[in-house]
């Protein structure tokens, strides 16, 4: 049972304008979630992270939105640069749990276009 | 400050080996967690360590076991190889086991023939 989900498997924008990366999950009990960067051969990078009791974090070009009515999450990354291009996975865990382990999506993966 | 190490980057075993694979935690991290990523999925959680117990596990079959040591460095073992567990595995360290963010290590590529 897939709790976080990633429904877009590959996304292109060129180069400088907006990319919009999108995750749902199912689990009312997350309270925390976090967008990790893959390049091919390396583990996870951590990007970014944002509390449920928030609704937006702001770091440079990234900006994690959360949308808890709706159980959905975005990651907006303005301008986008060519070295942006990887693999984005967005995770999520129950911290209130006593827990940290994390729940992944399956990834997206963005290209930009020079 | 050193992050997250895990050895070997690539090991090959055949059907019914046993495995062992081994990670760094970055400093001052006392948590470590375990991920098996198949090809085209996100990482699943295997299980996790602080201060050298067993703190939670995923759904992982039992020939999947860990330790960690006083160093919190860690091993994943996995006994009784099958072709599925062809997989890349990562370690991922955190300071403690309710801090939110997990920092990851460059994982092992292990491939059962």
């Amino acid at each position: 049972d897939q709790q976080v989900k990633q429904n877009s498997p590959s996304l292109s924008v060129q180069e400088g304008r907006i990319s919009i990366l999108n995750c749902d999950y199912t689990n009312s009990m997350f309270d925390y979630f976090l967008w990790y960067k893959k390049y091919p051969a390396e583990g996870p990078t951590f990007l970014i992270s944002i509390s449920s009791i928030k609704d937006k974090n702001e770091d440079g070009r990234f900006t994690a939105f959360l949308n808890k009515s709706a159980k959905h999450l975005s990651l907006h990354i303005v301008p986008s640069q060519p070295g942006d291009s990887a693999v984005y996975f967005c995770a999520a865990s129950a911290i209130r749990t006593g827990a940290n382990n994390l729940f992944f999506g399956t990834g997206t993966r963005l290209t930009v276009i020079p | 400050e050193t992050g997250v190490t895990q050895s070997p980057t690539h090991l090959i075993k055949t059907r019914g080996q046993q495995v062992t694979l081994r990670c760094s935690s970055q400093s001052g991290h006392n948590t470590v967690s375990w991920y098996q990523q198949a090809l085209g999925q996100g990482p699943q959680f295997i299980f996790q360590y602080y201060r050298e117990e067993e703190n939670g596990r995923g759904n992982f079959p039992p020939r999947f076991s860990g330790l960690q040591f006083p160093n919190y460095s860690s091993e994943l073992n996995v006994n009784a190889l099958e072709l599925d567990d062809s997989a890349l595995y990562l370690c991922a360290s955190s300071l403690d086991r309710g801090q939110e963010t997990q920092y990851f290590g460059p994982g092992t590529r292990l491939l059962v023939l």
